[in-house]
């Protein structure tokens, strides 16, 4: 079956350092994938998404771009903010019925 | 616009009682509606979904059932609450056809403790 797999965390870094959060995926078809984020006591906000294969996603300084042939969908920012400490979610959509399949989520914190 | 509500925002419930978890979509109509749990430090995990009033799809066998008795309204419920319900429960929406692509929409959280 369809399944995301994240590298776990927590994932620490300095404020201003290079940001990967690794994201793989198992489907059949053609899913569209995504990533939401997480702030302490809140839900889910999209932050991007890419629907076909070579899409790249983009959002706040955070990309991810859609790699079929490695059935990848990595994070990354160039410049991480202290703002930007959250749980990050990789998805996949899950075909005609729409349901949403997650990842375990990988907690971000950035220290100033 | 379209907005999504979930309430209560906090609830402490003793072992053994109801639940009632609600939750309303305005701006759109016939949304997919999800119920979503996650528990202290791990992911999210599917509990319902329903593609139309009175259509509820379990994922997972559990304490918990889901009503939707109208478009724009979903709720989640128990009749006698364990302590493994404690969680953060999510409520999201999602275009039903269309343009969709599987995107969904949460709304703010209800964060049930059992005691």
């Amino acid at each position: 079956g369809n399944s995301v797999t994240q590298m776990e965390g927590p994932v620490t870094l300095s404020e201003e350092a290079f940001l990967t959060i690794n994201c793989t995926y198992t489907a059949t078809g053609y899913p569209s994938l995504f990533w939401y984020v997480q702030y302490p006591g809140e839900g889910l906000q999209l932050l991007l998404k890419a629907t076909k294969a070579d899409d790249k996603g983009s959002n706040k300084g955070f990309e991810a771009t859609y790699r079929k042939e490695t059935t990848s969908f990595h994070l990354e920012k160039g410049s991480v903010q202290v703002s930007d400490s959250a749980v990050y979610f990789c998805a996949l959509s899950s075909g005609s019925s729409y349901k949403l399949i997650f990842g375990s989520g990988t907690r971000l914190l950035v220290r100033p | 616009s379209q907005t999504i509500h979930q309430w209560p925002a906090t609830l402490v419930q003793p072992v053994g009682s109801p639940l009632s978890l609600e939750c309303t979509v305005e701006g759109t109509s016939n949304p997919n509606l999800y119920w979503y749990r996650q528990a202290a430090g791990r992911g999210l995990q599917l509990l319902f979904y329903s593609v139309g009033i009175g259509q509820i799809s379990s994922e997972v066998p559990q304490n918990l059932s889901a009503s939707r008795p109208q478009d724009r309204q979903f709720i989640l419920s128990s009749k006698k609450l364990l302590l493994s319900d404690s969680g953060f429960y999510l409520c999201a929406w999602s275009v039903l056809w269309g343009e969709a692509t599987g995107e969904l929409f949460f709304g703010e959280g209800s964060r049930l403790t059992v005691l």
